[in-house]
């Protein structure tokens, strides 16, 4: 059992270049999230999803795309990346809300330049 | 939208327990409180959470006040490896019957030999 993988571990990127991260995760579990992690400051939700082939916007969604065609795989995309979307982005997902636990994974790093 | 405030650092002896406190005076009724840990940048890893009881699992013990407003995370027996920032997180309803994790600034535990 994997878990919750992230692919890939680091990135550089010049503004206006385009690129997807992906999430995978060998749980069966239904709700899937994407955070980013700003320098000294916890996790804020870019999106997430209910389910296989339904995503949603969370508290950050400006700049950034997701699909979830498989149940589990979650990609997020960067259409035209910015200098200001440089940060660490953590994946996460979770069975359902009754068992009310997010398993998180290790991580992408993005540096735009 | 910060709901919860933590102090920014804390140290304790190895072996001793390590106490860490965290505000969330606006907290709702049916909004829970959580806590992860991140180490060395890896992904936040799941502690414990409660609503109004104390809980205990076997990594550690959450103490919530009666009114609600405050909360202290126990690690019994620190040791080197819970070296860690430890988040204090109030998990708040979102749409399509998911949740939301509201991230605070976390206090960064040192736990010294």
């Amino acid at each position: 059992n994997a878990g919750v993988t992230q692919t890939p571990k680091f990135r550089v990127l010049k503004t206006g270049q385009s690129m997807t991260l992906l999430c995978a995760q060998d749980m069966n579990h239904e709700y899937m999230y994407w955070y980013r992690q700003d320098p000294g400051m916890g996790l804020r939700l870019i999106h997430y999803s209910v389910g296989e082939g339904t995503t949603a916007k969370g508290e950050v969604p400006d700049g950034y795309n997701v699909s979830r065609l498989k149940k589990q795989n979650f990609l997020l995309g960067l259409e035209s990346a910015a200098p200001s979307q440089t940060s660490v982005y953590f994946c996460a997902s979770m069975i359902s809300p009754l068992v009310e636990t997010q398993y998180f994974g290790p991580g992408t790093r993005l540096l735009v330049l | 939208d910060a709901k919860t405030t933590q102090p920014p650092s804390m140290d304790c002896a190895e072996g001793r327990a390590a106490n860490l406190p965290c505000n969330h005076s606006t907290i709702s009724g049916n909004e829970y409180v959580y806590w992860y840990r991140q180490i060395h940048s890896q992904g936040p890893q799941y502690i414990i959470h409660g609503l109004k009881n104390n809980e205990t699992n076997e990594m550690a013990s959450l103490i919530i006040t009666e009114d609600r407003k405050s909360s202290t995370l126990i690690l019994p027996h620190a040791t080197l490896r819970d070296t860690a920032v430890y988040y204090c997180i109030v998990r708040v309803p979102w749409k399509d019957s998911s949740y939301k994790l509201i991230f605070g600034s976390g206090t960064r535990l040192l736990v010294r030999p």
